[in-house]
């Protein structure tokens, strides 16, 4: 069974301020790493798959980085707006598997 | 374009009764995977297609959960009898490997079906 960490559960931010978050997992037999938004009462939202150590991805205000060597994820918000309110879960894919998910960090952007 | 449809956003049914989730996948997705979302287990993978073969479903937590894919384009998951503790969201998402392994493709979530068992 894989496990996928993911710290803090929850997390309060000024709008404005910048943030970040993780995501543990086993870096062993590793494949992929998937970042997923989800907005109350919405479906989850890929934003990113990552699959080389080293990796970085950007996608507006958002991006994320990769090391598969220790085990870790790291999202970047810049200048968070309110609309960035959501959870944020991360998730890693086998090579013919589904997702096995955390459980996510709960992102508060307060005004 | 359409995205992945569940059917009923809704479903508030009485212990022991039979309850029946749909999904239909984008089109031209071959891959169809079922999870469910709990306070205590977050998001869990329950059973997962592949050309409308089940693949893996070693997370379906006991045999009164079933799920079935007919066609391409249609998938059910039933829970007969229901239970309580069966209460929770339950996504449907879908995915097309483009050539590559299916673990590195984004997958494409419903909206859920949030299911309540009195």
């Amino acid at each position: 069974i894989l496990n996928v960490e993911q710290s803090p559960q929850s997390l309060h931010v000024q709008e404005g301020d910048s943030t970040n978050f993780t995501c543990s997992f086993p870096s062993s037999n590793f494949y992929a790493l998937h970042w997923y938004r989800w907005e109350t009462a919405k479906s989850p939202e890929a934003l990113f798959v990552m699959t080389l150590n080293g990796d970085e991805k950007k996608k507006g205000r958002i991006s994320a980085t990769l090391n598969t060597k220790e085990g870790y994820s790291y999202l970047y918000i810049k200048g968070s707006q309110p609309e960035d309110s959501a959870t944020y879960l991360c998730a890693l894919g086998g090579g013919a598997d589904g997702l096995t998910f955390g459980k996510g960090t709960h992102l508060i952007i307060q005004p | 374009d359409a995205g992945v449809i569940q059917s009923p956003r809704h479903e508030v049914t009485e212990m022991g009764q039979e309850v029946t989730l749909r999904c239909k996948p984008i089109s031209g997705h071959d891959y169809l995977f079922w999870y469910r979302q709990t306070m205590m287990r977050g998001l869990e993978l329950l059973i997962y297609f592949n050309n409308n073969v089940p693949i893996d479903d070693s997370g379906m937590p006991e045999d009164r959960f079933s799920a079935k894919m007919p066609n391409a384009s249609f998938s059910t998951l039933k829970i007969q009898p229901s239970e309580p503790r069966d209460s929770a969201v339950y996504f449907c998402a879908s995915s097309t490997r483009q050539g590559y392994s299916i673990g590195n493709q984004p997958q494409h979530f419903g909206d859920g079906t949030r299911l309540s068992i009195l």
